[in-house]
């Protein structure tokens, strides 16, 4: 079985400052895929980054970035020079091997201050 | 499409009346995914449908829930004589593959309001 926990129910952060959104896991596949997805009070979940469990370096999408540390299985999605429209809930998500399906997190609902 | 659409988007309704939920993948997407997410809580897996077969639906509730998917498009998500706790946003997804890295697309979902 899969899991995704995310320990913060949401983050204050001011403008133009970096935040850390953390996310752990836990799966039994040795090859697995982790997503980030952002949900702003329209509803509709964007896709923001991936990380494969193999890739040896953290990726990187414009302002976020992901902290991969495969040992304590975590994906924290980290966004740069936070900007007002960053308000939002943030989901983790994953992929094992042999699944076709994601499982998501509870999510951390980001606030934004001018 | 352009993108994964689905109506109604927003649907009240009253206890014990039969629901019906539709989406309209992005073309050619062969694999399509319902979530449910309930007010402040995450999303709960509902079925995966590859083609038009399902090979997962563990996470329907109850068998009040079915769907189909015809054509390898369109899904309807039916909801029978439903109840309170179904009230919630249901989200339709789509992906062109089921690789590991493939993520999904996601519609603006339809929010159930069950009275």
């Amino acid at each position: 079985a899969q899991k995704i926990t995310q320990t913060q129910p949401g983050m204050f952060v001011q403008g133009k400052e970096a935040v850390t959104l953390d996310c752990t896991y836990d799966t039994s596949d040795q090859s697995y895929g982790l997503f980030w997805y952002k949900q702003p009070s329209s509803g509709e979940m964007i896709f923001l980054i991936y990380q494969g469990s193999y890739d040896e370096q953290n990726a990187t999408e414009g302002r976020y970035s992901l902290n991969f540390q495969k040992a304590r299985k975590s994906a924290n999605l980290v966004i740069s020079a936070s900007q007002l429209g960053d308000s939002a809930m943030y989901f983790c998500a994953m992929r094992g091997g042999g699944y076709s399906t994601l499982t998501f997190g509870k999510g951390t609902m980001l606030l934004v201050s001018p | 499409g352009a993108g994964v659409s689905q109506s109604p988007s927003n649907k009240v309704t009253e206890k014990g009346k039969d629901v019906e939920l539709r989406c309209d993948p992005i073309s050619g997407h062969t694999a399509l995914y319902w979530y449910r997410q309930s007010l402040g809580q995450g999303l709960e897996f509902l079925i995966y449908f590859q083609g038009n077969s399902a090979p997962d639906k563990s996470g329907l509730p109850s068998d009040r829930f079915s769907a189909e998917r015809t054509g390898g498009s369109v899904s309807t998500l039916t909801i029978q004589r439903t109840q309170q706790e179904d009230s919630a946003v249901y989200l339709c997804a789509s992906s062109l593959v089921t690789g590991q890295s493939s993520g999904y697309t996601f519609g603006s979902g339809t929010r159930l309001t069950v009275v």
